[in-house]
């Protein structure tokens, strides 16, 4: 059975600071992955997605890798600032699930960002 | 602009009623999802839809209902057999390749 962990559960660190979240997966026979970004009281809003066949995709000063074999991906976030400060949440689509394209969640890291 | 509509953005039901929350998207996306949120507890699937006219039950339907008449539409209704409503809803529709995009939420009390 799939299940994805995020740890640290949460994260402070000062403004500037580059940091890494990661979240790992049970089993490695995944479709794709993807990070999000959920602010207090909203919706998620989708960071980048990750097919099994990439490495890492790029966006701005995000970065997510994936590594299939060790079951991990991690989000990289460059020169952070105070807007970064929300729960970021990772989600992984198993292969083998037929085509009903459900997600497998992790908890989140909550990571704040301090002037 | 495109993007996922719901509302209300806050609801409050009474002990013994059905509530319908709306889902709307003009993202010309097949696939729709009901999602449930609570404190300290990862996002659980509650009903999907993949095609007009079709959906399935996720982890966790004891207590709702859904139909999907329009590609653009997914209303969710929590009836009075969901012992524990009180929650965050959240819709999502996704992309051929499983790219999931997520609503803004409906907040759920019950008095």
């Amino acid at each position: 059975k799939q299940e994805v962990t995020q740890i640290p559960a949460a994260l402070s660190v000062p403004e500037g600071e580059n940091l890494v979240l990661n979240c790992s997966f049970t089993d490695s026979a995944i479709y794709n992955l993807q990070w999000f970004r959920q602010d207090p009281g909203k919706g998620l809003t989708s960071l980048l997605l990750i097919q099994s066949s990439q490495r890492e995709q790029t966006s701005g000063r995000l970065n997510a890798s994936l590594d299939k074999s060790s079951g991990r991906s991690t989000l990289y976030i460059a020169a952070s600032q105070p807007g970064d400060s929300a729960t970021y949440l990772c989600a992984v689509r198993p292969l083998g699930a037929g085509n009903n394209r459900k997600l497998i969640w992790g908890l989140g890291t909550s990571l704040a960002v301090n002037p | 602009d495109g993007g996922i509509t719901q509302s209300p953005k806050y609801l409050f039901r009474k002990e013994g009623q059905n509530v319908t929350l709306s889902c709307e998207q003009n993202l010309n996306h097949d696939a729709m999802y009901w999602y449930r949120q609570d404190p300290g507890q990862g996002l659980r699937l509650i009903y999907y839809s993949q095609i007009v006219n079709d959906f399935q039950k996720g982890d966790i339907a004891e207590g709702y209902s859904v139909s999907r008449e329009k590609k653009e539409s997914f209303p969710l209704t929590v009836t009075s057999a969901q012992k524990n409503p009180t929650a965050f809803y959240l819709c999502a529709s996704s992309t051929n390749t499983n790219e999931q995009f997520f609503g803004p939420g409906t907040r759920l009390t019950v008095l």
